[in-house]
């Protein structure tokens, strides 16, 4: 019953950015869109995540569309490291809200 | 910074003996999630606890239980265990009094059951 849909893989080239998609578009107005990342078979990696602005920290950014129906998660300069599976996730902020993990885009950082 | 640990990290375990899996939030954590990702497969809810009491419930398997104790860590004990309790499990844990309530990930622990 994941609420977003992601594609299933990507590549890109070491150095260059990474932009990964995700629909969402039965999001409800209290929900925030979370992405993780996971790397192989590690537990999974809390990445970002915002309502409705655009969102930076020191790993990626996000940008949400402006009816809030579909993201964009950005890792400017990509790394060997960044190969992973990147989950994008629609849920409440508060209430203990547990994580539903859909499929995930397998990203392949190529050198 | 201090990050969710887990232990043991590997188990290994005859069908129908018994687990015990544990879990410690980060500090000041009050809540705990516990995670199955089987083989091949996206790490899916089992159970979650908030101030020691059960909150949310997903699809964990009767022969599971789990419980938080007063220090607020969290153990999940598995039962007459089957083939197909072969997996990772996670352990998160988050602080939902706060404004984004994120969950943060333990490295799992492999149960490997033979």
């Amino acid at each position: 019953d994941a609420k977003t849909t992601q594609p299933p893989s990507m590549d890109c080239a070491e150095g260059r950015a990474a932009n990964l998609p995700c629909n969402h578009s039965t999001i409800s107005g209290n929900e925030y869109v979370y992405w993780y990342r996971q790397i192989h078979s590690q537990g999974p990696q809390y990445i970002i995540h915002g309502l409705k602005n655009n969102e930076t920290n020191e790993m990626a950014s996000l940008i949400i569309t402006e009816d809030r129906k579909s993201s964009t998660l950005i890792l400017p300069h990509a790394t060997l490291r960044d190969t992973a599976v990147y989950y994008c996730i629609v849920r409440l902020g508060q209430g203990a809200q547990k994580l539903v993990f859909g499929q995930g885009t397998r990203l392949t950082i190529n050198p | 910074a201090a990050g969710v640990i887990q232990s043991p990290r590997h188990l290994i375990k005859e069908k129908r003996e018994t687990a015990t899996l544990k879990c410690y939030p980060i500090p000041r954590h009050d809540t705990v999630y516990w995670y199955q990702q089987g083989p091949g497969q996206d790490p899916q809810f089992l159970i979650s606890f908030y101030e020691k009491m059960q909150s949310d419930k997903g699809s964990i398997p009767d022969r599971f239980s789990a419980q938080q104790f007063s220090d607020y860590h969290s153990e999940l004990n598995m039962s007459s265990l089957e083939l197909g309790d072969s997996a990772l499990y996670f352990c998160a844990s988050s602080l939902p009094g706060t404004s984004t309530d994120t969950q943060y990930f333990g490295p799992g622990t492999r149960l490997t059951v033979l």
